[in-house]
């Protein structure tokens, strides 16, 4: 299958650093990108979605000002966490959908671990 | 409003033994219903996905069934293994987000699978 690759795979910050994340299609382009968050023993909660091109479409309750989100090729999304705080610590990961918008199978990353002291 | 509600939260079970774990769904319009594996500290991956007219679909050991009078699914493990230990998540796509052109994904909050030797 599709594979999708995120780096890095666990980041440890102080707090008040930004921290960038990136969220790679490997073997297939995708013009949309998905973002979710996940605490512990939690469901996946969708962040926002990214689209190459053009701006990110938020979720209501999620800051953009605080998520940064960049689409800035066929391949490639990055989610930039600014200012980070304790709270922002959280297991984000990303998906790419193969095929289109007609056939939207996501292909999940093996998500990024974020830990704000 | 859409929900996706998964029984039971968590579940131990001898290794060989079979189970099967519920969904039950809320999600209007109805377009598809995936099962999902996610390992600790991994991203999720796909175990099945059935539209509206399938009833039931298998892969390998996973068998899952569908039934769109009364939404509900069920996911059935056959001779379970060690690996099998896991969240498995059942998602359901409500029909193509008028915006996006995506599918809105709507996660249920898993259950935790524990296979013991």
């Amino acid at each position: 299958g599709a594979v999708v690759s995120q780096h890095p795979s666990r980041v440890i910050c102080k707090s008040g650093t930004s921290v960038k994340i990136e969220c790679r299609s490997l073997d297939f382009q995708a013009t949309t990108m998905f973002w979710y968050r996940q605490f512990p023993k939690k469901s996946l909660m969708l962040m926002a979605t990214s689209n190459e091109g053009s701006k990110a479409t938020y979720e209501q309750g999620v800051e953009k000002d605080k998520f940064l989100i960049n689409h800035a090729s066929l391949t490639l999304s990055t989610l930039t966490v600014t200012s980070a705080h304790p709270e922002d610590s959280s297991f984000y990961i990303c998906s790419a959908p193969l095929g289109g918008r007609a056939y939207d199978e996501q292909f999940f990353g093996p998500g990024t671990r974020l830990t704000v002291l | 409003k859409n929900q996706v509600e998964q029984s039971p939260q968590s579940l131990i079970i001898l290794e060989g033994k079979n189970c099967t774990l519920q969904c039950n769904y809320t999600v209007s319009p109805f377009s598809n219903l995936r099962w999902y594996k996610q390992d600790t500290g991994r991203g999720p991956v796909s175990l099945t996905i059935m539209t509206f007219s399938e009833n039931t679909k298998s892969n390998g050991r996973y068998t899952a069934t569908l039934d769109a009078d009364t939404k509900q699914s069920s996911l059935h493990i056959t001779a379970s293994q060690l690996s099998d230990s896991a969240s498995y998540i059942c998602v359901v796509s409500a029909s193509n987000d008028p915006d996006s052109g995506f599918q809105k994904l709507v996660f249920g909050t898993g259950t935790r699978l524990l296979v013991s030797p």
